[in-house]
């Protein structure tokens, strides 16, 4: 299985300033084939499912605000959140799905 | 637009099975896979398994293996969950979400007490 690893656990950031999240991959995530990393990263806010914010490692979802941008290719990534909201205030997961079983890695809180 | 809606909360005793379900709307249910996904309280989450609704195939995490079976049916475009022989550590919020994870369920609590 592929390890997913998240850092920090958890950082406080200012309403304006800026959130860096890291995630590393025990094995590259990139298809060379197609040149995708396939890479997702997710929102989770308090009582709600999960939600799809970038796909192929820096596409973002539709209707998902520019302020939050990914980097990244083979097995270290990054999500960028951009003029930090109080509405970002979440736990942001890294996800894989290059192969079986899809991990996640373990979350990264952010908070104000 | 695509929704995916959960069945209600289940206490079960230990040692007893849970069958939930997630019924789909606005999306080609039999063409794509459908996956669930666990999430134990204050935990992350972990994938259980999917399914291929065309087939039935199914693909489970070893984790789960050998208690947990996943279903489709067509006719209704509902995907199914059943989780046997339950044991405390399977106390937790589980969501059904398409081949992407890009659109979830709200997520069933299944308690086990």
């Amino acid at each position: 299985d592929i390890v997913m690893t998240q850092s920090p656990d958890s950082l406080a950031v200012s309403l304006g300033e800026r959130a860096t999240i890291n995630c590393k991959a025990s094995q590259s995530v990139l298809d060379s084939s197609n040149n995708k990393n396939y890479l997702s990263w997710l929102q989770q806010k308090p009582g709600q499912p999960p939600k799809l914010l970038i796909y192929w490692a820096s596409t973002r979802e539709s209707g998902v605000p520019d302020r939050f941008s990914g980097a990244g290719s083979g097995t270290d990534f990054t999500l960028t959140v951009s003029n930090l909201q109080a509405e970002d205030v979440a736990v942001y997961y890294c996800q894989q799905h290059y192969n079986t079983p899809p991990t996640f890695g373990g979350g990264t809180k952010v908070e104000i | 637009e695509v929704q995916l809606v959960q069945s209600g909360a289940e206490v079960k005793k230990p040692g007893t099975a849970v069958k939930i379900s997630c019924k789909v709307s606005g999306h080609s249910f039999s063409d794509h896979y459908m996956h669930w996904v666990q999430q134990a309280p204050g935990k992350g989450l972990e994938w259980v398994g999917f399914v291929d609704p065309e087939d039935g195939e199914t693909t489970y995490a070893e984790k789960f293996q050998g208690r947990v079976t996943i279903t489709a049916d067509t006719s209704t475009n509902t995907l199914y969950m059943e989780l046997s022989s339950l044991r405390s550590e399977d106390t937790a919020i589980y969501f059904c979400a398409t081949i992407d994870f890009d659109h979830w369920g709200q997520g069933t609590l299944v308690t086990v007490s």
